[in-house]
């Protein structure tokens, strides 16, 4: 069955100290890669994607991800987090073979503090 | 930019009752998606819909949750009868083409307490 960890239910940091969001999947067929954030009181919005090609792919907010498909890893950085990113942040995987379905991780608490 | 609207926003009524949630998709957007979020169980997909047909509803309670899409500009959920367990955050959320490859557009959500 495919899935999505997101190692750490929350990440506590400093403002300006750089951040990396784990995230790792398990899928027997090939997968398109997603990170979405949620400010409280709002949908998700998204961040960035990883469909094919460079295996690094930039997002809105200087977010960046790197796809590692032999470890099977979508992991979210950011060189330097504003109190302004303090949200929740889920990685997604869309299946090859059914039609955009998403499959969420369980969410990663970002909390920056001044 | 174009939005998900979602209405109600909120909706606090007692269980028993039906709750009916509605859903505008992006012009021009052929594929609608159901989530629930709780605390406990994060985001789950309920159901959805590609050019109006459903496609999967195997994440809802089949006895007391309904979904449809009466047209091209509007999507429902129905709950009836309302229970306790069913109080959550509801998001619509809507995509175009066959959508594997393409970013969900999520709504606002309705929060749902059923007392």
């Amino acid at each position: 069955a495919q899935s999505v960890t997101q190692l750490d239910s929350q990440v506590p940091v400093f403002e300006e100290a750089p951040v990396e969001l784990r995230c790792n999947y398990s899928s027997s067929v090939s997968v398109y890669l997603f990170w979405y954030v949620q400010y409280p009181n709002q949908g998700l919005q998204l961040l960035l994607k990883y469909l094919s090609g460079s295996t690094l792919v930039k997002g809105i907010n200087g977010f960046e991800a790197e796809f590692n498909k032999s470890q099977t890893s979508f992991h979210l950085r950011k060189p330097s987090v504003h109190i302004s990113d303090t949200a929740e942040y889920f990685c997604a995987v869309s299946l090859y073979n059914q039609g955009g379905k998403l499959i969420f991780g369980q969410g990663t608490e970002l909390s920056v503090k001044p | 930019d174009a939005r998900v609207t979602q209405t109600p926003r909120h909706k606090v009524t007692e269980m028993g009752q039906e709750v009916t949630m509605r859903c505008q998709p992006i012009l021009g957007h052929n594929t609608v998606f159901w989530y629930r979020q709780t605390m406990m169980q994060g985001l789950e997909l309920l159901a959805y819909f590609r050019n109006r047909a459903p496609l999967d509803d195997s994440g809802m309670p089949k006895d007391r949750f309904s979904a449809e899409m009466p047209d091209a500009t509007l999507a429902t959920l129905k709950i009836q009868p309302s229970e306790p367990r069913d109080s959550a955050v509801y998001f619509c959320a809507s995509g175009a083409g066959d959508g594997r490859d393409q970013p969900q557009h999520f709504g606002d959500g309705t929060r749902l307490s059923i007392l």
